[in-house]
């Protein structure tokens, strides 16, 4: 059972206009939650990461809320543009030393110009 | 720069064909892992390695093996190749962080 989600298989909007990307997680030991942006053809790449103790995380036009009570995350992206177009991953740590990590079906955004 | 590299970007093969990925990493990372992303299932764990000659299972190993012969190569075996291996692959490593560094990922079709 997937213990992080995205129910969002897609999403678009306009350039200039903010995006806001979900995340839900069933596991409330997760104290770690990242995102990852993934082009065609491409790895994924670390984009920003909350830590449990923080509610916000914000860098550049990128910013991670984090609601624990509700079990859930969101990234927001201000304003959007057409090089965001792209799968986002959220992804959250499983407990052991191995750093391994469990993902999210991701949420492909497509900005139109 | 953290550099994690796969053998080759696009693989084609044939039914039954004993099949090939090599990833290499010049991170010194402990940890590396072997995912498939499939459109709308996310990248589901394969195979993992917590150190040289180690390795463990992940959510889908059916089908599939894995070598770690080096700390800094993690090869994923298909030992025959079968239409529902036809998947973008993709190998990652990771140290002291929870942060994962991916490779450029093997687009693999089997015909």
């Amino acid at each position: 059972d997937q213990q992080v989600k995205q129910n969002s298989p897609s999403l678009s909007v306009q350039e200039g206009r903010i995006s806001i990307l979900n995340c839900d997680y069933t596991n409330s030991m997760f104290d770690y939650f990242l995102w990852y942006k993934k082009y065609p053809a491409e790895g994924p790449t670390f984009l920003i990461s909350i830590s449990s103790i923080k509610d916000k995380n914000e860098d550049g036009r990128f910013t991670v809320f984090l609601n624990k009570s509700a079990k859930h995350l969101s990234l927001h992206i201000v304003p959007s543009q057409p090089g965001d177009s792209a799968v986002y991953f959220c992804a959250a740590p499983l407990s052991g030393s191995a750093r391994q990590l469990t993902f999210g079906s991701g949420t492909q955004l497509t900005v139109l110009p | 720069d953290v550099k994690v590299t796969q053998s080759s970007r696009y693989l084609v093969k044939r039914t039954g064909e004993k099949v090939f990925l090599e990833c290499v990493q010049d991170m010194d990372h402990e940890n590396m892992f072997w995912y498939r992303q499939d459109p709308g299932l996310g990248l589901r764990l394969i195979y993992f390695s917590y150190d040289v000659k180690m390795k463990e299972k992940g959510d889908i190993p059916e089908g599939y093996s894995v070598s770690r012969e080096k700390k800094e190569r993690f090869s994923l075996i298909l030992e025959s190749a079968s239409t529902n291996q036809t998947s973008m692959y993709l190998c990652s490593g990771a140290s002291g962080s929870n942060e994962q560094f991916f490779g450029p990922g093997t687009r693999l079709t089997v015909l």
